[in-house]
């Protein structure tokens, strides 16, 4: 069964400080991984999209990483910020070959950042 | 560009009730996805439609339905509502099918629905 588990499940960090929140996933076959940064009350806003052959993207001050092999990836935040407190969800797409293709969506990690 | 709205923003109905709802898509995009959120749950993909053509289901029973009209706006429709459908029901749009490429999918704000 395809699964995507998030970790934390939740965190708490000062602003300014950096965080990396992870995504494993067991999807196969892989097409590609989003982030999406979700604020309460809001729709989800999508940071990164990575297909097989990436294994690094930046959005200003969020990177996300990939590793298929191990079929991992991270979401780094750095010189975090207040409207950084928010939900990110990770989100593997398979790639069945037709038009039944199956998103499975992590849980979300909530993200708290104090002043 | 105006972004996805969805119509209602907010709607309490009654178990055994039927609701509809709607969803606009950013001017020129093709394909509408719909998605269901719940505290316990997370986000689960309902279905996706592309050129007024279903083209991916999620695993919802019968009773969640939607369509797309020629001008991509979309509806959808849960039947003989139950109390656990009470949840955000968000639906996003992208230029093409948004599973099988990578093109960005754009949420609109969501319809919170409860079912009492």
């Amino acid at each position: 069964k395809n699964q995507v588990e998030q970790s934390p499940q939740s965190l708490i960090i000062l602003e300014g400080k950096n965080c990396t929140l992870q995504c494993n996933y067991t999807v196969s076959p892989f097409s590609n991984l989003r982030w999406y940064k979700q604020d309460t009350g809001r729709g989800p806003v999508s940071l990164t999209i990575m297909t097989f052959s990436e294994n690094t993207k930046s959005n200003g001050r969020y990177t996300a990483t990939l590793d298929a092999d191990t079929k991992q990836s991270s979401l780094h935040i750095t010189a975090s910020q207040l409207s950084d407190s928010a939900s990110y969800i990770c989100v593997v797409s398979e790639d069945s070959g037709g038009s039944n293709n199956k998103l499975t969506f992590g849980k979300g990690t909530l993200l708290t950042v104090n002043p | 560009k105006a972004g996805v709205t969805q119509t209602p923003r907010y709607l309490i109905k009654t178990r055994g009730q039927q609701v509809t709802l709607s969803c606009s898509p950013i001017s020129g995009h093709r394909s509408v996805s719909w998605y269901q959120q719940t505290p316990g749950q997370g986000l689960q993909f309902l279905f996706e439609y592309f050129s007024e053509t279903q083209r991916n289901k999620g695993n919802f029973p019968g009773r969640f339905s939607g369509r797309q009209f020629s001008n991509s706006r979309s509806e959808m429709n849960v039947s003989t509502l139950e109390l656990g459908d009470s949840a955000l029901y968000l639906c996003a749009s992208s230029l093409e099918a948004g599973h099988l490429s990578s093109y960005e999918q754009y949420f609109g704000p969501g319809t919170r629905l409860t079912v009492t």
